[in-house]
């Protein structure tokens, strides 16, 4: 059993185009996360949400807009992707209370051309 | 500014022997600092942590020391087993809403 699903696993699409990532997970847990992790291997916090309200926003430009239909779903919405959109993106899940311990999905590999 | 910091991209380790990961930090207002090791092509999996009014804690081969005084964090890892080969990644846990700064990484390689 999956823990922390994402799909698609590679995305190549455009520039300007709209596109999305979904994530699911069956922990039972409250808050989940989007991570971005750039060429250099930079990994770094985007959003967090629990009980599908938003929690942290970091400064992420407006075309990225998360939303979650329910406690298990966090999906990843990008408008006019750009070519430094290009990057993995990881989606993570936890317990409030434990959020030290964050379940990765596999990623997601998006390549703007 | 890069608030956690992993000066060393990769370390080689010979089987059996111990490998140690180092990570400083800059920002003292943390609840717990955590390591995540990452396989290629999958997520980070958590692996241990520390609280930030502790100074060492261990799980089994694993250890983790805090400094606070130094900023420092070391992960230490004995016997080095060859499935210990990932990149590891030293991170920061701010507790409201969960947020982690992480270290760009240390690729550890562990030869038979």
């Amino acid at each position: 059993d999956t823990a922390v699903s994402q799909t698609p696993k590679y995305l190549v699409t455009q520039m300007g185009n709209d596109k999305s990532i979904k994530c699911e997970q069956n922990l039972g847990h409250d808050t989940m996360y989007w991570y971005k992790q750039d060429s250099k291997k930079f990994l770094k916090i985007m959003f967090s949400y629990n009980n599908k309200e938003l929690i942290i926003n970091e400064t992420v430009p407006n075309r990225f807009s998360p939303k979650s239909p329910d406690k298990a779903h966090l999906n990843l919405h990008i408008n006019s992707l750009e070519l430094g959109d290009s990057a993995v993106y990881f989606c993570a899940s936890s317990h409030e209370d434990s959020s030290y311990e964050q379940y990765f999905g596999p990623g997601t590999r998006l390549t703007v051309t | 500014d890069q608030q956690v910091k992993q000066n060393s991209p990769s370390l080689s380790v010979q089987e059996g022997r111990i490998s140690i990961l180092n990570c400083d930090y800059t920002n003292s207002m943390f609840d717990y600092f955590l390591w995540y090791k990452k396989y290629p092509a999958e997520g980070p999996t958590f692996l241990i942590s520390i609280s930030s009014i502790k100074d060492k804690n261990e799980d089994g081969r694993f250890t983790v020391f805090l400094n606070k005084s130094a900023k420092h964090l070391s992960l230490h890892i004995v016997p080095s087993q060859p499935g210990d080969s990932a990149v590891y990644f030293c991170a920061q846990l701010y507790n409201q809403g969960g947020k982690l700064i992480f270290g760009q990484g240390t690729e550890l390689s562990v030869k038979p």
